[in-house]
Formats: structure tokens, C-alpha cells, sequence
């Protein structure tokens, strides 16, 4: 069945450090892909999302691309913030109504 | 900008009482979806809602589980008889469109401990 696999954590780094968070999946056909992040005492809110094959989602100096060669969807950041401490989650959703998520990545970035 | 709101934020239960969680999703949404995360876990989803029915749902959502419209704004998640491993964070969700290839919105989540 569909999956998503993502990169465990947690993931400390420091301010303008480069960040990637790796995130594989399973599914056949043509799924979306998303990365929601929670924020401290938030709900998950959708960062960015990539619909097709070599599609980039990006916001908020976050990037992905859908690779469907190597079934990845990899989020980078080339100079994180403090304000970006939060945990990320990659998704997937294919032909019906669920989305699948992978555990949750924790980010902490330090002064 | 709306939002989806759920309450309560934390509920502590006793093994095999019944809770309800409470969630208003954003107004001119029309598909509804309860997921939930065990510490330390995916998040898995439960179930999917529409038109007033249920239109998907996982195994988890077992004959315990229960999700109503009771009103045109408030959708619940009710648990009949809670176990443990019922213990963890249950998101609402919902969205205009279909979950395929859309947004869906979520809210901040609903913390249960069952002890």
C-alpha cells in the first residue's frame, strides 16, 4: 500500500545552517506530495506541495521536488531560522480521501 | 484566515468511559477527516466524511469509534469505550474538495490520555 518515509529525527542545527530532511514513498500511480509543519502548540499547517513529477513546492524559503525516479520528495532550506524550530511532515495523498504521513521530523535550530 | 478549531485540547478518561471530541472545520468546507498520532508514531488516518456519511476509513476505526455532523458547523469523534492504546493526539481535518491532490486543513488537535 502507499507509505511515506521520512527522515528520523530529531535534527538539531544551527542559525544559516543548510537543512534537508529526507522523505521517500511507496504508491502506485500518481500521488501528491506535501510537507505540513507543526508549529509549537499548533496544528499542522501545509508548507508546501508538489501535485506532478519534477514539479518544486516552495514558501517560506522551503523547496521540494518531486523525483518519481528515486520516489523522493526531500525538503530544503538553505538558511534556517530560529523561527523554523517546529516538526515537519511529509505527505502523500493518491486516488482516495486519506493523506498518508510519514512519523515526523523534529527541528531545532539554535542561535 | 478560518481555521479548524478543536476542543477540548487535553482530555484525561478512565479506561472505558466514552469521550467525544469536538471539532468546527472551516465553514465552506465540505469533506471531513479524523487522524490521530500515538506518541512517537505516524500519523494515521481514521476516517473520511461527506455528504453525511462516512466515504472511507481505516482499520483502526473500529465499532468503538463513531463520527456525527450533528449541526451544520460541529463535527465529532466519539470513542465508546476507550483503552489505552486509544491514548494519543486526534487531529480534525477538513477541506473543500476531495483529499486527492488537495489541501486539507487541520487543526491544532486533541491531546487523549486514557489511564
Amino acid at each position: 500500500g502507499d507509505s511515506v518515509t521520512q527522515m528520523e529525527g530529531p535534527v538539531t542545527l544551527s542559525e544559516e545552517a543548510f537543512l534537508t530532511i529526507n522523505c521517500t514513498y511507496t504508491a502506485t500511480g500518481y500521488p501528491s506530495l506535501f510537507w505540513y509543519v507543526q508549529y509549537p502548540g499548533e496544528g499542522l499547517q501545509l508548507l508546501l506541495k508538489a501535485t506532478k513529477a519534477d514539479d518544486k513546492g516552495s514558501n517560506k524559503g522551503f523547496e521540494a521536488t518531486y523525483r518519481k525516479e528515486t520516489t523522493s520528495f526531500h525538503l530544503e532550506k538553505g538558511s534556517v531560522q530560529v523561527s523554523d524550530s517546529a516538526v515537519y511532515f511529509c505527505a502523500l495523498s493518491n486516488t482516495g480521501n486519506q493523506f498518508y504521513f510519514g512519523t515526523g521530523t523534529s527541528l531545532t535550530v539554535i542561535p | 484566515e478560518p481555521e479548524v478549531t478543536q476542543t477540548p485540547s487535553h482530555q484525561v478518561t478512565q479506561m472505558g468511559q466514552e469521550v467525544i471530541l469536538r471539532c468546527v472545520p472551516i465553514s465552506n468546507h465540505l469533506y471531513f477527516y479524523w487522524y490521530r498520532q500515538i506518541l512517537g508514531q505516524k500519523v494515521e488516518f481514521l476516517v473520511s466524511f461527506y455528504n453525511n456519511e462516512i466515504s472511507e476509513k481505516s482499520e483502526i476505526f473500529d465499532d468503538q469509534f463513531s463520527v456525527e455532523r450533528p449541526d451544520g458547523s460541529n463535527f465529532t469523534l466519539k470513542i465508546r469505550s476507550t483503552k489505552l492504546e486509544d491514548s494519543a493526539m486526534y487531529f480534525c481535518a477538513s477541506s473543500a474538495q476531495g483529499a486527492s491532490g488537495n489541501t486539507i486543513y487541520f487543526g491544532e488537535g486533541s491531546w487523549l490520555t486514557v489511564v
